[in-house]
């Protein structure tokens, strides 16, 4: 069984550019969560999703950032306009709908912005 | 605003040492409490504990949750130096299931 999938693993862009990171969740799960881990700090949700559906976007910020989980597809978390502060790593995780808060956590998008 | 801590936030032992690891947790509406090791990449999933009381194990890893007192901990036996990783709690919301993590316990088994 893959596990949770996510691309690429490592990305550079420049200030101004977007930033777009994939994620497969595991076979048979329906729920994908996207975390940030900011350098020094934990990893803190960002947004909750379900196919075709948004769930929760409490972490978010409020600009520039946006998810999408699409009927066919893997989930995609796109960041416009970056900026150095958006450097940090970006994990995703799936859970089975039988049991929603045991979360599978994939590599992580470690992002750097120059 | 939720809040999870850990301590302490880094140890050094010995292999063969044992080592507790500890957790408190503030969330609102909490579900159940998660344990996850990171290495150099994905957090791998530990435990997850809903009741209070009652122990997991897995191997030389065991984890027990406290719900009169918040808080949780990790036990370690007979440690080895696969075991260094960063320890991480989560305590999870009823309904949206997000967890809100610690910042950590790096662990560190010298040979």
């Amino acid at each position: 069984n893959a596990g949770v999938m996510q691309n690429p693993r490592h990305l550079v862009r420049r200030r101004g550019q977007e930033a777009r990171l994939r994620c497969s969740p595991m076979k048979g799960h329906s729920h994908v969560y996207w975390y940030r881990q900011l350098p020094e700090e934990g990893l803190k949700f960002m947004v909750y999703l379900q196919k075709e559906n948004i769930i929760d976007e409490s972490g978010m910020p409020k600009e520039r950032f946006s998810a999408e989980f699409p009927k066919e597809g893997p989930s995609i978390l796109r960041i416009q306009q970056v900026v150095r502060g958006d450097s940090a790593a970006y994990f995703c995780a799936s859970s089975p709908i039988t049991s929603q808060e045991t979360q599978y956590f994939g590599p992580g998008t470690r992002l750097l912005v120059l | 605003e939720d809040k999870v801590v850990q301590s302490p936030l880094s140890l050094v032992v010995h292999e063969g040492d044992t080592v507790t690891l500890n957790c408190s947790y503030e969330v609102t509406n909490f579900r159940s409490l998660l344990w996850y090791k990171q290495e150099k990449k994905a957090p791998t999933f530990l435990f997850m504990l809903t009741s209070s009381g009652i122990e997991k194990k897995s191997g030389r890893l065991s984890s027990i949750l406290d719900k009169k007192e918040l808080s949780s901990i990790l036990n370690i036996t007979a440690t080895q130096t696969g075991d260094s990783a960063i320890y991480l709690c989560a305590g999870s919301t009823v309904g949206n299931y997000k967890l809100t993590f610690g910042k950590g316990t790096l662990l560190t088994v010298n040979p």
